[in-house]
């Protein structure tokens, strides 16, 4: 059973717009929900990540939204820009891991046009 | 800092053979994770160690193994290969005991043909 859905798979945004995308999680003892930028070649980078105490968090163009009664959480990507392209994956944790360790999305593969 | 460092970053075995990997954390990070990235099933949690001590594992079969060394350099196998086993095999160090903040490395390739 996958414990985060993400969406879209693919998501193609004009320069200068806001990429969105979501996730959505079951497990109620994930406590701690990073995003990550991937890019070819290369391991995933930590972007920007939310504690359930908190509703918004932003860095810079990246912002983090986050429904817990929903059980959902979403990136947004202001001013988007073609340096952006990339793949984004959302993630689930718990305190102690456990045998999911850090849970992921399937990824969104995201293209900013110029 | 230093980021995380993977060796080999691509390497090719043949089918029934093993394979260790290896990965040096960021210094100062005491926790080492592993995880199997293909395009079918993604990133998947294979297991994590913390002062030398496995902590977590994922559902994997036991030809999957691993340890850490008490400089926190942490080593996987993978033993008896299998086509399916070709992937990219990712390495995650984070400072604490939990699994946040955990930052990665650019991977091992495997190919097994």
């Amino acid at each position: 059973q996958q414990q985060v859905k993400q969406s879209p798979q693919s998501l193609i945004v004009q320069k200068g717009g806001i990429s969105i995308i979501n996730c959505a999680y079951e497990n109620t003892a994930f406590d701690y929900f990073p995003w990550y930028q991937q890019f070819p070649g290369k391991g995933p980078a930590l972007l920007i990540a939310i504690r359930p105490d908190v509703s918004e968090k932003k860095e810079g163009r990246f912002t983090i939204s986050f429904n817990k009664s929903a059980k959902q959480f979403s990136l947004h990507i202001m001013d988007s820009q073609p340096g952006d392209s990339a793949t984004y994956f959302c993630a689930a944790s718990t305190p102690g891991g456990g045998a999911d360790g850090l849970t992921f999305g399937k990824g969104t593969h995201l293209i900013i046009q110029p | 800092k230093a980021g995380v460092t993977q060796t080999p970053r691509y390497l090719i075995k043949t089918r029934g053979q093993q394979v260790t990997l290896s990965c040096s954390p960021i210094s100062g990070h005491r926790s080492v994770s592993w995880y199997q990235q293909t395009p079918g099933q993604g990133l998947q949690f294979l297991f994590e160690y913390f002062s030398e001590t496995q902590r977590n594992k994922g559902n994997f079969p036991g030809r999957f193994s691993g340890r850490q060394f008490s400089n926190s350099r942490s080593e996987m196998n993978v033993s008896t290969l299998e086509l399916g086993d070709s992937a990219l095999y990712l390495c995650a160090s984070s400072p604490g005991q939990a699994l946040y903040e955990q930052y990665f490395g650019p991977g091992t390739r495997l190919t097994v043909t």
